[in-house]
Protein backbone atom coordinates (compact mmCIF):
# COMPACT_ATOMS: atom_id res chain seq x y z
CA UNK A 1 0.00 0.00 0.00
CA UNK A 2 1.11 3.29 -0.85
CA UNK A 3 2.69 5.47 1.69
CA UNK A 4 3.85 8.90 2.55
CA UNK A 5 4.28 9.63 5.79
CA UNK A 6 4.91 13.63 7.59
CA UNK A 7 6.62 13.59 11.03
CA UNK A 8 3.75 15.78 12.59
CA UNK A 9 0.43 16.63 12.63
CA UNK A 10 0.57 19.77 14.65
CA UNK A 11 3.12 22.33 15.67
CA UNK A 12 3.31 25.44 17.28
CA UNK A 13 6.30 27.65 16.75
CA UNK A 14 6.88 31.00 18.01
CA UNK A 15 8.49 34.00 14.98
CA UNK A 16 11.77 33.32 14.78
CA UNK A 17 12.37 29.63 15.89
CA UNK A 18 13.58 27.51 13.14
CA UNK A 19 11.11 24.55 11.81
CA UNK A 20 12.22 20.87 10.21
CA UNK A 21 9.45 19.29 8.21
CA UNK A 22 9.96 15.73 7.65
CA UNK A 23 8.44 13.92 5.11
CA UNK A 24 9.05 9.98 4.30
CA UNK A 25 7.74 7.95 1.48
CA UNK A 26 7.84 4.01 1.11
CA UNK A 27 7.63 3.70 -2.76
CA UNK A 28 10.88 4.58 -3.87
CA UNK A 29 9.74 7.24 -5.89
CA UNK A 30 11.87 9.53 -8.04
CA UNK A 31 9.70 13.24 -7.24
CA UNK A 32 8.74 14.90 -3.95
CA UNK A 33 6.88 17.82 -3.44
CA UNK A 34 6.72 20.52 -0.79
CA UNK A 35 3.38 22.34 -0.93
CA UNK A 36 0.93 24.89 1.50
CA UNK A 37 -2.78 25.29 1.40
CA UNK A 38 -4.29 28.16 2.44
CA UNK A 39 -7.88 28.78 2.17
CA UNK A 40 -9.12 30.97 -0.79
CA UNK A 41 -5.21 30.17 -2.30
CA UNK A 42 -5.70 26.89 -2.42
CA UNK A 43 -2.36 24.20 -2.55
CA UNK A 44 0.67 26.38 -3.89
CA UNK A 45 3.64 24.18 -4.93
CA UNK A 46 7.17 25.73 -2.53
CA UNK A 47 9.57 23.03 -3.43
CA UNK A 48 10.07 19.42 -5.39
CA UNK A 49 13.25 17.17 -5.82
CA UNK A 50 13.27 14.88 -8.59
CA UNK A 51 16.18 12.79 -7.53
CA UNK A 52 18.46 13.32 -4.17
CA UNK A 53 20.12 16.12 -3.23
CA UNK A 54 18.55 17.79 -6.48
CA UNK A 55 16.05 20.83 -6.13
CA UNK A 56 13.74 22.80 -8.03
CA UNK A 57 12.08 26.14 -6.66
CA UNK A 58 8.45 26.30 -6.80
CA UNK A 59 6.00 28.63 -7.15
CA UNK A 60 6.80 30.14 -3.20
CA UNK A 61 10.13 28.96 -2.46
CA UNK A 62 10.91 32.50 -0.50
CA UNK A 63 11.45 31.84 3.31
CA UNK A 64 12.02 28.37 2.85
CA UNK A 65 14.77 25.58 2.12
CA UNK A 66 14.60 21.69 1.53
CA UNK A 67 17.23 18.80 1.87
CA UNK A 68 16.89 15.51 -0.04
CA UNK A 69 19.89 13.44 1.04
CA UNK A 70 18.04 9.75 0.54
CA UNK A 71 15.98 8.57 -1.82
CA UNK A 72 12.75 8.33 0.78
CA UNK A 73 13.29 11.60 2.41
CA UNK A 74 12.12 15.05 1.65
CA UNK A 75 12.90 17.56 4.65
CA UNK A 76 11.41 21.91 4.22
CA UNK A 77 12.90 24.14 6.53
CA UNK A 78 12.20 27.32 8.14
CA UNK A 79 14.97 28.81 8.66
CA UNK A 80 13.37 32.02 11.25
CA UNK A 81 8.98 31.37 11.23
CA UNK A 82 7.23 34.17 10.60
CA UNK A 83 3.76 34.65 11.63
CA UNK A 84 2.60 34.57 7.64
CA UNK A 85 3.88 31.05 7.32
CA UNK A 86 0.83 29.38 9.21
CA UNK A 87 -0.82 27.26 6.81
CA UNK A 88 -1.02 23.64 6.37
CA UNK A 89 1.60 22.06 4.59
CA UNK A 90 1.31 18.71 2.02
CA UNK A 91 4.15 16.56 0.93
CA UNK A 92 3.88 14.57 -1.98
CA UNK A 93 5.69 12.07 -3.93
CA UNK A 94 5.17 10.49 -7.49
CA UNK A 95 7.43 8.29 -9.61
CA UNK A 96 9.41 9.21 -13.08
CA UNK A 97 7.35 7.03 -15.77
CA UNK A 98 10.24 5.05 -17.39
CA UNK A 99 11.47 5.78 -21.16
CA UNK A 100 9.02 3.92 -23.10
CA UNK A 101 6.24 4.79 -20.45
CA UNK A 102 6.69 8.96 -20.79
CA UNK A 103 3.50 8.95 -23.37
CA UNK A 104 1.20 6.69 -20.88
CA UNK A 105 0.03 9.74 -18.87
CA UNK A 106 0.84 7.98 -15.53
CA UNK A 107 2.73 8.87 -12.62
CA UNK A 108 -0.02 9.81 -9.99
CA UNK A 109 0.82 11.96 -7.02
CA UNK A 110 0.18 10.76 -3.70
CA UNK A 111 -0.29 12.99 -0.53
CA UNK A 112 0.99 12.67 3.04
CA UNK A 113 -1.58 13.49 5.88
CA UNK A 114 0.02 17.31 6.23
CA UNK A 115 1.47 19.38 9.01
CA UNK A 116 -0.51 22.15 10.16
CA UNK A 117 1.65 24.81 11.87
CA UNK A 118 0.87 27.74 13.77
CA UNK A 119 3.80 30.24 14.02
CA UNK A 120 2.68 32.96 16.72
CA UNK B 1 0.41 29.53 -17.55
CA UNK B 2 -2.48 26.72 -16.72
CA UNK B 3 -5.01 28.00 -15.20
CA UNK B 4 -7.21 25.63 -13.34
CA UNK B 5 -10.89 26.58 -11.99
CA UNK B 6 -13.84 24.40 -10.45
CA UNK B 7 -17.37 25.27 -10.22
CA UNK B 8 -19.26 25.43 -8.04
CA UNK B 9 -17.14 26.12 -5.19
CA UNK B 10 -19.39 24.60 -2.39
CA UNK B 11 -22.36 22.24 -3.25
CA UNK B 12 -25.29 20.70 -0.96
CA UNK B 13 -27.24 17.75 -2.37
CA UNK B 14 -30.09 15.19 -0.51
CA UNK B 15 -28.26 11.29 -0.06
CA UNK B 16 -28.84 9.80 -2.50
CA UNK B 17 -28.84 12.00 -5.42
CA UNK B 18 -26.37 11.76 -8.90
CA UNK B 19 -23.72 14.53 -9.10
CA UNK B 20 -21.50 16.44 -11.57
CA UNK B 21 -18.44 18.25 -10.24
CA UNK B 22 -16.75 20.26 -13.23
CA UNK B 23 -12.83 21.48 -13.58
CA UNK B 24 -11.85 23.43 -16.55
CA UNK B 25 -8.00 24.10 -17.54
CA UNK B 26 -7.16 26.51 -19.74
CA UNK B 27 -4.11 24.71 -21.44
CA UNK B 28 -5.14 21.55 -23.59
CA UNK B 29 -1.56 20.42 -23.67
CA UNK B 30 -1.94 18.51 -20.65
CA UNK B 31 -0.09 15.03 -19.53
CA UNK B 32 -3.02 13.80 -16.74
CA UNK B 33 -5.46 14.95 -15.00
CA UNK B 34 -6.36 13.92 -11.29
CA UNK B 35 -8.88 13.80 -8.99
CA UNK B 36 -8.52 14.04 -5.40
CA UNK B 37 -10.89 13.79 -1.72
CA UNK B 38 -9.87 15.89 0.76
CA UNK B 39 -11.56 15.74 4.38
CA UNK B 40 -11.33 18.35 6.71
CA UNK B 41 -7.52 19.01 8.38
CA UNK B 42 -6.51 16.20 6.43
CA UNK B 43 -3.86 15.68 3.27
CA UNK B 44 -5.10 14.39 0.12
CA UNK B 45 -6.23 11.76 -1.30
CA UNK B 46 -6.41 10.19 -4.74
CA UNK B 47 -9.27 9.24 -6.29
CA UNK B 48 -8.64 8.76 -10.07
CA UNK B 49 -6.29 9.66 -12.63
CA UNK B 50 -7.22 10.31 -16.02
CA UNK B 51 -4.26 9.51 -18.70
CA UNK B 52 -4.20 12.45 -21.15
CA UNK B 53 -5.16 9.56 -24.43
CA UNK B 54 -8.14 8.22 -22.19
CA UNK B 55 -11.72 9.65 -22.55
CA UNK B 56 -12.75 8.37 -18.91
CA UNK B 57 -11.85 6.42 -15.58
CA UNK B 58 -13.90 4.41 -13.37
CA UNK B 59 -13.63 3.88 -9.53
CA UNK B 60 -16.87 2.13 -7.75
CA UNK B 61 -19.24 5.00 -7.81
CA UNK B 62 -16.97 7.64 -9.39
CA UNK B 63 -16.62 7.94 -13.13
CA UNK B 64 -14.34 11.29 -14.30
CA UNK B 65 -14.15 11.93 -18.11
CA UNK B 66 -11.48 14.32 -19.61
CA UNK B 67 -12.30 16.66 -22.66
CA UNK B 68 -8.90 17.85 -23.83
CA UNK B 69 -10.02 20.07 -26.79
CA UNK B 70 -12.59 21.92 -24.63
CA UNK B 71 -10.28 21.80 -21.31
CA UNK B 72 -12.81 20.15 -19.25
CA UNK B 73 -13.41 17.54 -16.80
CA UNK B 74 -16.10 16.25 -14.82
CA UNK B 75 -16.37 13.64 -11.86
CA UNK B 76 -19.76 12.10 -11.39
CA UNK B 77 -20.84 10.58 -8.30
CA UNK B 78 -23.46 8.16 -8.16
CA UNK B 79 -26.25 7.70 -5.59
CA UNK B 80 -24.35 10.24 -3.18
CA UNK B 81 -24.05 9.33 0.56
CA UNK B 82 -23.20 11.51 3.76
CA UNK B 83 -19.95 9.98 3.94
CA UNK B 84 -19.18 11.13 0.32
CA UNK B 85 -19.02 15.27 1.76
CA UNK B 86 -15.62 16.58 1.88
CA UNK B 87 -13.55 18.81 -1.09
CA UNK B 88 -13.30 17.29 -4.33
CA UNK B 89 -10.10 18.39 -6.46
CA UNK B 90 -8.69 18.53 -9.77
CA UNK B 91 -5.28 19.03 -10.77
CA UNK B 92 -3.22 18.92 -14.04
CA UNK B 93 0.06 17.61 -15.15
CA UNK B 94 1.51 19.37 -17.76
CA UNK B 95 4.20 16.55 -18.01
CA UNK B 96 7.40 18.33 -18.48
CA UNK B 97 8.19 18.62 -14.93
CA UNK B 98 5.17 16.69 -12.83
CA UNK B 99 4.03 19.70 -11.35
CA UNK B 100 0.69 19.88 -10.46
CA UNK B 101 -1.67 23.09 -10.85
CA UNK B 102 -4.56 22.83 -8.79
CA UNK B 103 -8.11 24.04 -8.58
CA UNK B 104 -9.37 25.62 -5.77
CA UNK B 105 -11.98 22.82 -5.09
CA UNK B 106 -15.36 21.74 -5.06
CA UNK B 107 -17.00 21.15 -0.97
CA UNK B 108 -19.78 18.64 -0.97
CA UNK B 109 -22.04 18.33 1.46
CA UNK B 110 -23.94 15.40 1.54
CA UNK B 111 -27.26 16.06 3.76
CA UNK B 112 -28.77 13.01 5.32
Amino acid sequence: DVKVTQSSRYLVKRTGEKVFLECVQDMDHENMFWYRQDPGLGLRLIYFSYDVKMKEKGDIPEGYSVSREKKERFSLILESTSTNQTSMYLCASSSTPLAGEYRSGRNEQFFGPGTRLTVL
Amino acid sequence: KQEVTQIPAALSVPEGENLVLNCSFTDSAIYNLQWFRQDPGKGLTSLLLIQSSQREQTSGRLNASLDKSSGRSTLYIAASQPGDSATYLCAVNPGSNYKLTFGKGTLLTVNP
